[in-house]
C-alpha cells in the first residue's frame, strides 16, 4: 500500500492564482481531512469528509473548497491564494469517523506570494 | 472546545535517559488519544493509539498511558536514543462531531 499521498511536495503562488492539492489513499478509508500546520499554531483542521459525496467545514475553511466523488481522492481547492495561507498542508485518512488510527501524507508545502 | 496542551514544550535530555512527555485535555468526551512523531519537513507518523476505554499502549521503548478523567496522557520513551530526536505530538478524536484537535508538540533533542 502507498498509504496516503499528496501532490505537489512544494508549490508557489503569486496572490490571487487558484491551485489544486491533491491527496489519495489506498486504504479503502472513508474519513478524510485536511489540516494546515503554521508555526505556534499546531495543526488545524480545514475540511473533512466522512465518505464519497459527504464533506463538511472544519475550524479554518475559509478559502478554501473540497469534494469528494471517491473514496480515494480529497482534492482540496484554493480559490483565490492569499499570502495568509502559504504553509504546510497535511492530508489524512481513517477507517471511519469514529476514532480510528489516522494516517498522514508527507504534506505539500505552499508559498504564496 | 477542546482545547490540548503539551508540555514542556522543548526538552533536551543526554543518550539513555528515560524521559516522559506530557499531553493534557480538557474535554474527557473522546473516542481515543493518538501519539505522533514529526521529523523536520515530515508528515506525522502515527506511534500509539490509546482507545478511550484503555488505560495504556506499548510499542518497543515507547509506553503511553491514558487517564481520561484527569485529562492527561503520557508518553515515556525507555532508554533514548539520538535517533528518537523529533516533535511529538498528541491528538485527541472528540466524540462530538468526530474531529481531532492536536496539542503544539513538544521538540526532543536527545544529544550523544
Amino acid at each position: 500500500n502507498a498509504g496516503v499521498t499528496q501532490t505537489p511536495k512544494f508549490q508557489v503562488l503569486k496572490t490571487g492564482q487558484s491551485m489544486t492539492l491533491q491527496c489519495a489513499q489506498d486504504m479503502n478509508h472513508e474519513y478524510m481531512s485536511w489540516y494546515r500546520q503554521d508555526p505556534g499554531m499546531g495543526l488545524r483542521l480545514i475540511h473533512y469528509s466522512v465518505g464519497a459525496g459527504i464533506t463538511d467545514q472544519g475550524e479554518v475553511p475559509n478559502g478554501y473548497n473540497v469534494s469528494r466523488s471517491t473514496t480515494e481522492d480529497f482534492p482540496l481547492r484554493l480559490l483565490s491564494a492569499a499570502p495568509s495561507q502559504t504553509s504546510v498542508y497535511f492530508c489524512a485518512s481513517s477507517y471511519n469517523s469514529g476514532g480510528n488510527e489516522q494516517f498522514f501524507g508527507p504534506g505539500t508545502r505552499l508559498t504564496v506570494l | 472546545k477542546q482545547e490540548v496542551t503539551q508540555i514542556p514544550a522543548a526538552l533536551s535530555v543526554p543518550e539513555g535517559e528515560n524521559l516522559v512527555l506530557n499531553c493534557s485535555f480538557t474535554d474527557s468526551a473522546i473516542y481515543n488519544l493518538q501519539w505522533f512523531r514529526q521529523d523536520p519537513g515530515k508528515g506525522l507518523t502515527s506511534l500509539l493509539l490509546i482507545q478511550s476505554s484503555q488505560r495504556e499502549q506499548t510499542s518497543g521503548r515507547l509506553n503511553a498511558s491514558l487517564d481520561k478523567s484527569s485529562g492527561r496522557s503520557t508518553l515515556y520513551i525507555a532508554a533514548s536514543q539520538p535517533g528518537d530526536s523529533a516533535t511529538y505530538l498528541c491528538a485527541v478524536h472528540n466524540t462530538n462531531a468526530g474531529k481531532s484537535t492536536f496539542g503544539d508538540g513538544t521538540t526532543l533533542t536527545v544529544k550523544p
